[in-house]
């Protein structure tokens, strides 16, 4: 069945330390997405890519970085430079932006990664 | 800008009464409208979306919301609460070339 897989799940890291979580997906989707979430905050853009090798900040992009050199492959690092890194992180896809409404354009969500920097 | 806006934070109700959680955005273009829910320590479930047609919109588990242009208005209904509906819910608008937005989430809580 075609999804999208994160991994890890869950991620233990020292603080100073990067670590990149990996969000993989098998639709075929040109756009792909990466979220973070906090308690009471929502769910905060980080970064987007609508077609490979190119990519967009979101609403919190300081102290993180992206790649996009596979469609199939977005992977976020989260730099020593995020000065709150522990959070919950989840990434996303549709089949392309601009958004049309049609009906193969579904979001599809990954299980989420829980990054704890201790 | 465009935004979200879940005016509650926290939201309590008694099984089996009535339920209403408000969503408001600010959207220049068409916006495209989700409810979504998430438990505690899991990711995120559709409950159900609005792109265009008839404005009351039947979700699963027996949500439905309706769309009010004028009011710029997508809120999230429920006739009769389940103790398993305790959960956080999401309202998010995708639009145009700009990627899927959310709310900030509101928390409900059952009570028998």
């Amino acid at each position: 069945d075609g999804g999208i897989t994160q991994s890890p799940k869950y991620l233990f890291r020292k603080e100073g330390q990067n670590v990149t979580l990996s969000c993989e997906q098998n639709l075929n989707h040109d756009a792909m997405y990466w979220y973070r979430q906090d308690p009471g905050q929502g769910l905060r853009l980080i970064y987007y890519s609508q077609i490979v090798n190119d990519f967009q900040k979101g609403d919190i992009a300081e102290g993180y970085s992206v790649s996009r050199e596979k469609k199939e492959s977005f992977p976020l690092t989260v730099t020593s430079a995020q000065k709150n890194p522990t959070a919950f992180y989840l990434c996303a896809s549709t089949l392309r932006l601009p958004w049309t409404g049609l009906g193969e354009n579904t979001i599809y969500f990954g299980e989420g990664s829980w990054l704890t920097v201790v | 800008a465009q935004s979200v806006t879940q005016p509650d934070i926290h939201i309590t109700v008694s099984e089996g009464a009535s339920l209403e959680l408000r969503c408001n955005y600010s959207y220049g273009a068409t916006p495209y409208l989700f409810w979504y829910v998430q438990s505690p320590g899991q990711g995120l479930q559709l409950l159900l979306k609005y792109f265009s047609g008839d404005t009351l919109v039947q979700g699963i588990k027996g949500f439905e919301a309706e769309f009010k242009r004028s009011q710029s208005s997508f809120n999230l209904r429920k006739p009769s609460v389940h103790w398993s509906d305790a959960a956080e819910y999401f309202c998010a608008v995708i639009s145009g070339n700009t990627p899927l937005v959310f709310g900030k989430g509101t928390r409900l809580s059952v009570i028998a």
